[in-house]
């Protein structure tokens, strides 16, 4: 069974631009999760799809938006980049239920790099 | 806010040598999960714990969650070099549907 793949795995933007990434989630899984990962924050929760609706938020800028198709693939993309976006960005598929015990796949991640 | 805070936050050790790291939150969280991570690559999940007080065992791995479901703890026996990596603690907290995430642990073992 394939793994979650993430496109691209690097990029680079300068202040100002937008970035779209691009997440194949497990073939069955229908939720996908985005998680943004910095040296000083941590891992932390961006939002959540489940069946192309957005099930869960966390606490960024609406800047930062997402969407997932029916194929169960999503995208997240950042409007007018910060330098303080530079982060690796991380999605996770599961099959949907409770994400305490559910267990999440992660992708490589997408290094996003903003000058 | 940070709720889940682990320690020690870098750790170098000799292989042979035996460790543990801690999550600790003043929070009460529903699970508890552990990942590693590699270089270049995401959180891989090692353990999930649900139960206050229960002990998971993988291996060289042995995995607690306190009584009061605020606290876990990872202890690795003999560590071995393969065990380098970054590891994250995950609270699921009652009436939320995301996964809080904890500062982390980065662990190096010498050959």
């Amino acid at each position: 069974k394939a793994g979650v793949t993430q496109t691209p795995r690097y990029l680079i933007k300068t202040r100002g631009q937008q970035v779209t990434l691009s997440c194949s989630p497990i073939s069955g899984h229908r939720s996908v999760s985005w998680y943004q990962q910095t040296p000083g924050q941590g891992l932390q929760f961006l939002f959540e799809y489940f069946s192309e609706t957005q099930r869960n938020k966390g606490n960024f800028p609406g800047r930062f938006s997402g969407r997932q198709f029916s194929n169960s693939r999503s995208e997240m993309n950042v409007s007018t980049l910060e330098l303080g976006d530079s982060a690796l960005y991380l999605c996770a598929s599961s099959q949907g239920g409770d994400i305490g015990t559910d267990t999440q796949y992660f992708g490589p991640g997408t290094r996003l790099t903003v000058l | 806010t940070q709720l889940l805070e682990q320690s020690p936050q870098f750790l170098s050790i000799q292989e042979g040598e035996n460790l543990t790291v801690y999550c600790n939150s003043s929070s009460v969280f529903s699970s508890l999960q552990w990942y590693r991570q590699e270089p270049g690559e995401g959180p891989v999940l090692l353990v999930t714990v649900v139960t206050g007080g229960e002990v998971k065992k993988l291996k060289r791995l042995t995995f607690q969650f306190g009584d009061a479901r605020k606290d876990s703890s990872l202890h690795i026996t003999a560590a071995q070099p393969g065990d380098t990596g970054l590891y994250l603690c995950a609270g699921g907290r009652y009436n939320t549907d995301k996964l809080i995430f904890g500062t982390g642990t980065r662990l190096q073992v010498f050959p």
